[in-house]
């Protein structure tokens, strides 16, 4: 079945420093999201992407999309204390019938300020 | 709009006992599912509904069981609860279209523990 990974599995980062978490699925995927989770709290929708070589902002955000559909990054900026948390890729579920997203194990992301 | 609820929010079992997590949603969502989330291990699908009256498992549908009678709810059964059921339970929920797929929406999360 479908395989989406994701590295690194934890990034300790010091405030202000950029990061950067990569998605890999083991097949072409018709559109990939990300979803940020608060520690003790749960997954919120960022963004989706659908084209080959899509790139989206938002704020200090910045999603790609590969050429080849196969991965995917996200690149945050200058973080802050407020972007700690776990982001999640989420691909949907390949074969006829299923209609899920298979998720990503996830980055954690660690902010010493 | 209230999103998606999920009741009850913190719940400890005892092996074997049975019990219902409750899920609803007030966005006429077509598609709802039941997730689990443990240390390192991500989100993993449990079941998922495209509508009322039908339901499909995901990835780790043993010891569960689900039924979809109404748009709106979607409650997960334990049937026989294990301490390997401990985790954090997710329930979501997005539009169904035939064109590309919509964001999900996620509940708050119940936290079960079973002893």
């Amino acid at each position: 079945g479908q395989q989406v990974m994701q590295i690194p599995q934890y990034q300790h980062v010091q405030e202000g420093e950029d990061f950067t978490t990569y998605c890999n699925s083991s097949t072409t995927l018709s559109n990939i999201q990300w979803y940020k989770q608060r520690p003790g709290g749960h997954p919120v929708f960022l963004i989706q992407l659908v084209k080959s070589g899509e790139v989206k902002k938002q704020k200090r955000l910045t999603f790609q999309f590969g050429e080849a559909k196969k991965n995917s990054s996200l690149h945050i900026t200058a973080t802050q204390t407020t972007d700690v948390g776990t982001y999640f890729c989420a691909g949907p579920e390949s074969g006829g019938g299923a209609d899920g997203l298979t998720f990503g194990k996830g980055t954690h992301l660690i902010i010493q300020p | 709009n209230a999103g998606v609820t999920q009741t009850p929010k913190f719940q400890v079992l005892k092996t074997g006992q049975s019990m219902t997590l409750q899920c609803a949603q007030d966005m006429n969502h077509e598609y709802m599912s039941w997730y689990r989330q443990d240390p390192g291990m991500g989100l993993r699908l449990i079941h998922y509904s495209v509508g009322a009256g039908i339901t499909d498992q995901g990835e780790v549908p043993n010891g569960y069981n689900v039924s979809r009678s109404t748009t709106e709810d979607f409650p997960l059964r334990l049937l026989s609860a294990a301490p390997s059921q401990t985790s954090v339970y997710f329930c979501a929920s997005r539009l169904r279209t035939s064109s590309s797929y919509n964001e999900q929406f996620f509940g708050p999360g119940t936290r079960l523990t079973v002893l």
